[in-house]
């Protein structure tokens, strides 16, 4: 079975520049959720969906970030304009159900550096 | 803020002896704290899960023991084997609707 697949796996660009990461789910799974992790902060929850509807977004940074989730398998988070403490990691993660009790199947993560 | 907190960044750990990672969490309320796996260049992996209803959890090679008194969490691996080596993150389930994660203990299995 397909894991959480997320593009780019790398992402190298200039600050100012919009940056759109991308994230298709488990088939089958209803919750999304979109982390980011830097040496600082370490692994933050930034927003999750239930069922394609956005739950949380309290952890969104900024308004420079959004996400959407227009279906059932693919999500987008955006960051424009973007800015060099915007690199870190950022990850994807899908599980069965909203209840966080729910193992959380994590995406290889997309590595961004914004110069 | 409330924390969970890895106050070890890393461990090292002969192969075969049994290897100990803790967690301490500050939060007093109901909760559930799961430990997740990590590899470079992956994302993390689930492990195991406990409830604060129990005080251990029990799966193969991994046990989990939760401490509510003192608010710590252990994860004990034995034996401990080179296929463990990865940044191992303890997290919290925080009022239902949010995950916080500590920040990793990277353990090193030595042959």
């Amino acid at each position: 079975d397909a894991g959480v697949i997320q593009s780019p796996r790398h992402e190298v660009t200039e600050m100012g520049q919009e940056v759109t990461l991308r994230c298709k789910p488990i088939s089958g799974h209803n919750s999304l959720f979109w982390y980011r992790q830097t040496m600082m902060r370490g692994l933050e929850l930034l927003i999750y969906f239930n069922n394609n509807v956005p739950i949380d977004d309290s952890g969104m940074p900024e308004d420079r970030f959004s996400a959407k989730m227009p279906n059932a398998s693919f999500s987008t988070l955006k960051i424009q304009p973007s800015e060099p403490r915007d690199s870190a990691v950022y990850f994807c993660a899908s599980s069965l159900t909203g209840d966080f009790n729910q193992p959380q199947h994590f995406g290889d993560g997309t590595r961004l550096s914004i110069l | 803020d409330q924390q969970v907190k890895q106050n070890s960044p890393s461990l090292s750990v002969q192969e075969g002896r049994i290897s100990i990672l803790n967690c301490d969490y500050t939060n007093s309320m109901f909760d559930y704290f799961l430990w997740y796996k990590k590899y470079p260049a992956e994302g993390p992996t689930f492990l195991i899960s406990i409830s604060s209803i129990k005080d251990k959890n029990e799966d193969g090679r991994f046990t989990v023991f939760l401490n509510k008194s003192a608010k710590h969490l252990s994860l004990h691996i034995v034996p401990s084997q080179p296929g463990d080596s990865a940044v191992y993150f303890c997290a919290e389930i925080q009022g239902a609707q949010k995950l916080v994660f500590g920040q990793g203990t990277r353990l090193t299995i030595n042959p």
